[in-house]
């Protein structure tokens, strides 16, 4: 089944310690999204990719940082993780319904890395 | 800024009960709107869009926009639709498909 794959499922990183997670889609969606959710709180867009162009949230911290260097797979680095970037990550497809700038169609999610710093 | 409201974070009905979860969008302009839900151990998915004006697994939700809501209704609510609602909003132009995402309402259905 086409889909989104999120790796790892769980991870734990040290206070301070660069960590990456990965997202992988056999969609072959041109835009990749990732969201971060902190518990009992809505998804929060950080970032997202239309094919190769990167478009950073204004609210997003320097902190996060993000690479895709395919069409099918998009990383997460956090260069410096603080608990407070305790949470779960998840990424999201999409393929563009008109074009850049037009409206998109559904965002299929993977299932999410809870991520936990001690 | 867009904003989406969800004001129920939980909402318990019996089965066989009609429910409705209640969202507010804030955007003056015509947002497209959606609804995503989340059962338990499952991804996020979509489950209807205004756009698509679909009946899907009974559910259904009209754009008001007059009173800026786009209330999710189900006439007769089953033990399998417990899960989590998120509405959400999409602006469109150049906001690549950037979805706003109101903060979510737990369903529960009891028996």
């Amino acid at each position: 089944d086409a889909m989104v794959i999120q790796n790892p499922r769980y991870q734990v990183t040290q206070f301070g310690k660069p960590v990456t997670l990965s997202c992988s889609q056999t969609l072959n969606h041109n835009v990749m999204y990732w969201y971060q959710q902190k518990s009992s709180q809505a998804p929060k867009l950080l970032f997202h990719y239309y094919d190769k162009d990167f478009n950073n949230e204004a609210d997003t911290p320097d902190n996060f940082q993000s690479r895709r260097p395919n069409t099918s797979f998009c990383f997460l680095d956090i260069r410096s993780p603080g608990l407070g970037d305790a949470a779960m990550y998840l990424c999201a497809t999409s393929r563009s319904a008109s074009g850049k700038g037009g409206t998109y169609n559904e965002q299929f999610f993977g299932p999410g890395t809870r991520l936990t710093v001690l | 800024a867009q904003r989406v409201t969800q004001p129920e974070k939980l909402l318990s009905v019996f089965k066989g009960a009609p429910v409705e979860l209640k969202c507010n969008y804030s955007y003056s302009g015509s947002p497209e709107l959606f609804w995503y839900v989340q059962y338990s151990r499952q991804r996020l998915q979509l489950l209807l869009r205004h756009i698509s004006r679909e009946s899907i697994k009974g559910f259904t939700a009209d754009l008001n926009k007059g009173e800026t809501s786009f209330h999710l209704k189900k006439p007769f609510a089953q033990e399998e639709d417990s899960a989590m609602y998120y509405c959400a909003s999409e602006v469109g132009g150049t906001s690549y498909g950037k979805l706003t995402f109101g903060q979510g309402t737990i369903l529960t259905v009891h028996p």
